[in-house]
Formats: structure tokens, sequence, C-alpha cells
């Protein structure tokens, strides 16, 4: 049972945009930043959002973040079968003083 | 560009301790950050294992913190991971990563599978 509550699976047509959500308490996203991961097919997590809404050099403004309250989410638009991954939020528990993420989200393009 | 490689051995026997290393290539430990372990069972999650500063101060998950202990050491820019009292369902591929205090994870290993079976 994560801390972080995300949706088994999502799916869109290419071209198409999706919305990931990510839930949690006031005791992590409320007060703490977000960020958000792509996972490929056999590969290692990669870093997507970071600080709820900002994207590393060479993350195509596709992605967006965004956080309201102790929500945040990720979306996607245009979609393209090389999106079709596995997507994880993170953020920091203050209660926990542990680094806490969600169960994941597979995207299926179709 | 930060570049960093998970070694250690694949198999480990139940009950025993997995010790894993992280070596960094392209920045320098001392320079800062934070240094950290994260890792997957097959089909599942990621889970957050430790993560360490240049100093020597570390955060460890509240649920493995009894069994790990996360170091560094500055003179070969690398960090180490010990898990003691194996089992099966420490199975997992285990992956270092940077860590921005309190934020994000923005450089990862390729990371490393690690069985646990006798």
């Amino acid at each position: 049972q994560s801390v972080l509550t995300q949706p088994p699976s999502v799916s869109a047509a290419p071209g198409q945009k999706v919305t990931i959500s990510c839930s949690g308490s006031s005791f992590n996203i409320g007060n703490n930043f977000v960020s958000w991961y792509q996972q490929l097919p056999g590969t290692a997590p990669k870093l997507l959002i970071y600080d709820n809404n900002k994207r590393p050099s060479g993350i195509p403004d596709r992605f967006s973040g965004s956080k309201s309250g102790t929500s945040a989410s990720l979306g996607i638009t245009g979609l393209q079968t090389g999106d079709e991954a596995d997507y994880y939020c993170g953020t920091w528990d203050s209660s926990l003083s542990a680094v806490v993420f969600g169960g994941g989200t597979k995207l299926t393009v179709l | 560009q930060v570049q960093l490689q998970e070694s250690g051995p694949g198999l480990v026997k139940p009950s025993e301790t997995l010790s894993l290393t992280c070596a960094v290539s392209g920045y320098s430990i001392s320079s800062g950050y934070y240094w950290g372990w994260i890792r997957q069972p097959p089909g599942k999650g990621l889970e957050w294992i430790g993560t360490i500063y240049h100093s020597g101060s570390a955060y460890y998950s509240p649920s493995l913190t009894s069994r790990v202990t996360i170091s560094v050491d500055t003179s070969k820019n690398q960090f180490s991971l010990k898990l003691s009292s194996v089992t099966a369902a420490d199975t997992a591929v285990y992956y270092c990563a940077r860590w921005w205090e309190l934020s994000y994870f923005d450089y990862w290993g390729q990371g490393t599978l690690v069985t646990v079976s006798s």
C-alpha cells in the first residue's frame, strides 16, 4: 500500500492528451515538492518533472506537472507510442521523514 | 555528465548481508548533494531505501532502518549499501541515484538485480 495513490493504468490514442493523478496528504504532497519519473520497459527511472512543475533540460514541453492542495498531476500531450511506460510520482513525507513514491501508473498508447 | 554505476553480488543467501556499491563519475560526492538507494521488486513499484550526505548524515526508510546501513567513501567517490538478514522479499533491482534534498532524484544508475535465494 503506497503512501501516494496513483491509478494503476491509463490509456489514450496517439496524439491525444492524458493526465495521471497522484493523491497524498498534508504531510507529503501538501507541503513538499512533487517529482515525476518515467520508466520505460527494462530501464531505470528518469526524472521527468521536479519541484511540482519544472522540466529538466531535454524533457519536451509535451510533459507538464501541476499541484493543488494534496494532489498532483502529470499531463502528457501529443501522445506517442514511445511514451508507453510506467510513471511514478514522488515526494518527501514530513511525518515519516521518508521519500515516498506512488504505486506507479502504466500508460498505454493505443 | 553525472554517471552512477551499481556493483555487487547478484545472488545473496537468505539471512546474509546484501552489499552494493555505487561508483559516481562526473561529479565529486564531497561537493554536495545527497546520494541514495531505491529498489524495485520484480513487477512492482519503487521503494526508497535511504540517502546519505557526504558528511555521513543519513535518512533511512522507517520500514528498513533496523537492517540498513548506507556509507560514503569520498576518497573513492562512491557510496555503499548494506542490508542485513535478507529474505526472498528483498529480491529486487537496486538503483543508486543522486538526491536533491527533500525533493527529487535527478541522476540514476542503470540498476542491478539482486536475488535472495539459497
